[in-house]
């Protein structure tokens, strides 16, 4: 079975700094996906960012990028230039995917315990 | 449409009545999922349906059902539900992909409804 552990319960920032959210899993999967999603309190989850575990280059996604290394089994955040509106709990998240008979897949997530980043003005 | 949408947004019922969760999605996915989620904590699946189908089932308790009636729609039966069930419930839908023979299977992301807060008296 795979964990994913966020070791950072919370985290803040002031606007414009840089922070990072730390995320570490535990695998025997070759083939996997990660991904971090944002929680707002509007409770909404939407997808920040991903990484397909096949590809060595670290996925960004404007001020966003990610730290994989995945020998060391690690998937840190990175945000940049942080807005008031990054405020939210993040999630990291891992994902098998499922292959059915025929070779088609969809995918199990496995979520860290997650994040609250406050950013403060 | 890139959008998963669920009703009702809140809900409250007794532990006697039998009420129900809808959600709808118009992007063609073919995967669909049902997670609970307490407050702070990050969601737990509950059931996958794939093509329509009951794939997986993570042990959940029999108060709730599960049913998919057409690609679009995933409904989430509920009936003598405990208090400890309040929770938000969380849809969320996905493409079925073809892994890629050289390079592991396709990324698919999945999209998540904004929920419908539960709460059980």
């Amino acid at each position: 079975a795979q964990t994913v552990t966020q070791s950072q319960p919370e985290m803040s920032v002031q606007e414009a700094e840089t922070v990072t959210l730390s995320c570490t899993y535990d695998t025997s999967e070759s083939n996997y996906y990660l991904f971090w999603y944002k929680q707002p309190p509007s409770r909404q989850m939407i997808l920040v960012i991903r990484q397909e575990a096949y590809k060595q280059q670290n996925a960004t996604e404007n001020r966003f990028s990610v730290n994989f290394q995945k020998a060391a089994k690690s998937f840190s955040l990175k945000i940049s230039d942080s807005q008031l509106g990054d405020t939210a709990m993040y999630f990291c998240a891992f994902m098998k995917p499922l292959i059915r008979a025929g070779g088609t897949s969809y995918g199990k997530l496995t979520f860290g315990q997650g994040t609250i980043l406050t950013v403060h003005p | 449409d890139t959008e998963v949408t669920q009703t009702p947004k809140h809900l409250v019922m007794g532990m006697t009545n039998k009420k129900s969760l809808k959600c709808e999605q118009h992007m063609g996915h073919r995967a669909m999922y049902w997670y609970k989620q307490k407050a702070k904590k990050p969601p737990e699946l509950m059931f996958v349906y794939s093509y329509e189908k009951l794939s997986i089932n993570e042990s959940v308790p029999s108060r709730f059902s599960p049913e998919c009636p057409n690609s679009s729609l995933l409904n989430l039966h509920l009936h003598a539900l405990q208090p400890e069930d309040s929770a938000l419930y969380l849809c969320a839908s996905s493409d079925i992909v073809t892994p890629r023979t050289s390079s592991g299977s396709s990324y698919n992301e999945q999209f998540f409804g904004p929920g419908t807060r539960l709460t059980v008296l």
